[in-house]
């Protein structure tokens, strides 16, 4: 029944690690988006994907990297991890909004990453 | 440039009474759509309520009522009747279709505690 599921919960990692978090929604939805949320809890918008397409990147270090297999899936790829990346991420989901009529976002439960 | 501004890092209320959480913004773009969040200490994101600029009542859902002051730039939350389930922190954002109608914005966040 969950809506927007992430896998891990936590993830813990070295330095100079890759990894990836991956991120379903079962909602129907076609823009979907990842967010961070830092150690002061600001959540700042990494991507979002609308039918396959990259329409946001919000200077976001190319260490980082959404992959959509699908509509229904966005994973997030992380390179050569650093001690700056902990934070929690999130993925969330929405039908696309348009011009007075914008949509609310889903989220999924987050994912908690500790850079050791 | 859009600008979230949450200025109560942290709030105490009464169980049973009423609060108001403060949003204010700033945009240029006479469209876009404001929200408000919860997020409680499981770290989950809950979609609360949205105000359209362009919608002339205020919005409401149980409890919550959204407080639109167009001409003060604000969205102001108020929690009716709280409960003890209502501590958690709370996020006003905002999209806009200038900056991308499915981007969100974010606050800082107030942290709202409840007492019994």
């Amino acid at each position: 029944d969950t809506a927007v599921s992430q896998t891990p919960k936590y993830l813990v990692t070295q330095m100079g690690n890759d990894k990836s978090i991956k991120c379903e929604q079962n909602l129907g939805h076609d823009t979907m988006y990842w967010y961070k949320q830092d150690s002061k809890k600001f959540l700042k918008i990494m991507f979002s994907y609308n039918n396959k397409e990259l329409i946001i990147n919000e200077t976001v270090p190319n260490r980082f990297s959404p992959k959509s297999p699908d509509k229904a899936h966005l994973n997030l790829h992380i390179n050569s991890l650093e001690l700056g990346d902990s934070a929690v991420y999130f993925c969330a989901s929405s039908q696309d909004s348009a011009a007075g009529d914008y949509n609310e976002q889903f989220f999924g439960p987050g994912t908690r990453l500790t850079v050791l | 440039a859009q600008k979230i501004t949450q200025t109560q890092p942290g709030m105490f209320v009464q169980e049973k009474e009423a609060v108001t959480l403060d949003c204010t913004y700033d945009t240029s773009d006479p469209s876009y759509g404001l929200f408000w969040y919860k997020q409680p200490s499981s770290g989950e994101m809950i979609f609360l309520i949205y105000q359209g600029s362009y919608d002339q009542q205020n919005a409401t859902e149980g409890r919550y009522s959204l407080n639109f002051q167009k001409a003060r730039k604000s969205a102001n939350l108020v929690i009716s009747a709280s409960q003890l389930g209502d501590s958690a922190m709370y996020f006003c954002a905002m999209s806009s279709l200038q900056t991308g109608a499915n981007n969100l914005f974010f606050g800082t966040g107030t942290r709202l505690t409840v007492i019994p």
